[in-house]
């Protein structure tokens, strides 16, 4: 089972290069998002969707965009890359939305590690 | 902004102990609560939720404590393989863009 695939694994950017985050899952899921993990702190909510066209930010979406055109896809898009952005970005889904079915299981990728110099 | 606390440790344990850590949260109406498991350089997976009543799932129990506000994981018979980042997750209400994840809480079990 594929689960949740984030591409690329590794990636180093220049300040104000622009770039993209690609997240696919096969599991049907309705919700999916992206966070960020920094060194000494917890991870925080960019941006996330609840399904194919639907899109909402998160804690922390200044410099981030979304889209959801299908259900299996939710890409992130850096614009304009700054070293502020570096960091471990991993995406995430989950079967249901409302907080009485949320099961709290969230299935991460394996990461993506963005440096920005 | 309502905020999840851990002892970000390390806990260095010998095998075979039982070592215990606890999560605070500030948010009084905070509905559900998990623990998730953070291998080095992987990514999160969930261990198991944290029921009112407690919850056990072979040698791993949790316990809410509503009254303080604080989650606890309990670790029995140790092993090597325990050794990873504990991260407290707690949800605030609506869905899954409602949770809050702590800096987690980092383990070393050592032979």
């Amino acid at each position: 089972n594929a689960g949740v695939t984030q591409t690329p694994k590794f990636q180093v950017l220049k300040t104000g290069q622009s770039m993209t985050l690609q997240c696919a899952q096969d599991m049907n899921h309705e919700y999916m998002s992206w966070y960020r993990q920094d060194p000494g702190m917890g991870l925080r909510l960019i941006h996330y969707s609840v399904g194919a066209g639907i899109t909402d930010q998160g804690e922390v979406p200044n410099g981030y965009n979304v889209s959801r055109s299908t259900t299996e896809d939710f890409p992130l898009r850096l614009l304009s890359a700054a070293p502020s952005q570096t960091s471990v970005y991993f995406c995430a889904s989950s079967y249901s939305l409302g907080a009485s079915m949320f099961t709290g299981e969230l299935f991460f990728g394996e990461g993506s590690r963005l440096t920005v110099l | 902004r309502k905020e999840v606390e851990q002892d970000p440790g390390p806990f260095n344990v010998p095998e075979g102990a039982t070592v215990a850590f606890n999560c605070t949260y500030s948010n009084s109406a905070s509905q559900s609560f998990f623990w998730y498991r953070q291998d080095c350089r992987k990514e999160p997976k969930l261990l198991m939720s944290v029921y009112s009543s407690g919850n056990e799932d072979g040698r791993f129990t949790a316990q809410l404590n509503r009254a303080s506000q604080y989650i606890s994981l309990l670790i029995r018979d140790s092993k090597l393989s325990d050794s990873a980042t504990y991260l407290c997750v707690v949800n605030s209400g609506g869905g899954a863009d409602g949770l809050t994840f702590g800096k987690g809480t980092h383990l070393i079990i050592q032979p």
